[in-house]
């Protein structure tokens, strides 16, 4: 079945560690999106990346970073520098270009907690 | 910067009913899409439905329809024949079609909808 994967499904931090949220998709789009999630609020932009080898920051890019090797695959590091990363995690793709219909299909998540 | 603004935190209706969310951004641009997502317990975003600002037509989904009303900037969501399914974190968001700022969404605060018997 076509669709975006996101693995861990739940993810345990400790202090000072690194690590990378897994997100892969079979959709054949270009574009590909990471959002993070706090209670009562909605999604905030993290990074996003149009095509391969290239991303640009979003509205909360500090303490994070991510790579586009591939074009279905985009992962997400969240590094010690970002202090409060117990959030939830989406991943999203779209087509781009005339008659993409602009629409984000998104994943299932990954929920992020520090230990 | 564009802003969107969900001022219902919680809505409730009974089953079979009708009810409707209400959503309202702030924007300079003149071409902008619309949509509404859905995010049931599981988490996942579902699209719900979405509206291009070009077209005075408002968009309808089988049991969902939106009421937009681009002067207004007001994008209310009304969902008929209500059923315990619907029961969800409902998300207005909005992008722009500016390919300068690429196609990402920004997103209100979410409105919780209950779905009673």
């Amino acid at each position: 079945d076509g669709g975006i994967t996101q693995s861990p499904k739940y993810l345990f931090r400790k202090e000072g560690q690194n690590v990378t949220l897994s997100c892969e998709q079979n959709l054949n789009h270009d574009a590909m999106y990471w959002y993070r999630q706090d209670p009562g609020q909605g999604l905030r932009l993290i990074y996003y990346s149009q095509i391969v080898n290239d991303f640009q920051k979003g509205d909360i890019a500090e303490g994070y970073s991510v790579s586009r090797e591939k074009k279905e695959s985009f992962p997400l590091t969240v590094t010690s520098a970002q202090k409060n990363p117990t959030a939830f995690y989406l991943c999203a793709s779209s087509r781009q270009g005339v008659g993409a219909k602009n629409i984000q299909y998104f994943g299932a998540g990954t929920r992020l907690s520090v230990l | 910067a564009q802003t969107v603004t969900q001022s219902q935190p919680e809505m409730s209706v009974q089953e079979a009913e009708t009810v409707t969310l209400s959503c309202t951004y702030d924007t300079s641009e003149s071409d902008y899409y619309l949509f509404w997502y859905k995010q049931p317990p599981s988490r996942q975003m579902i699209l719900v439905i979405r509206q291009e600002a070009y077209k005075q037509q408002n968009a309808t989904e089988n049991r969902f329809s939106v009421n937009f009303q681009k002067a207004a900037k007001s994008f209310s969501l009304k969902i008929s024949d209500s059923q315990l399914g619907d029961a969800a974190m409902y998300f207005c968001a909005y992008r722009s079609d500016n390919t300068g700022t690429a196609s990402k969404l920004t997103f209100g605060t979410g409105t919780r909808l209950q779905v009673t018997l």
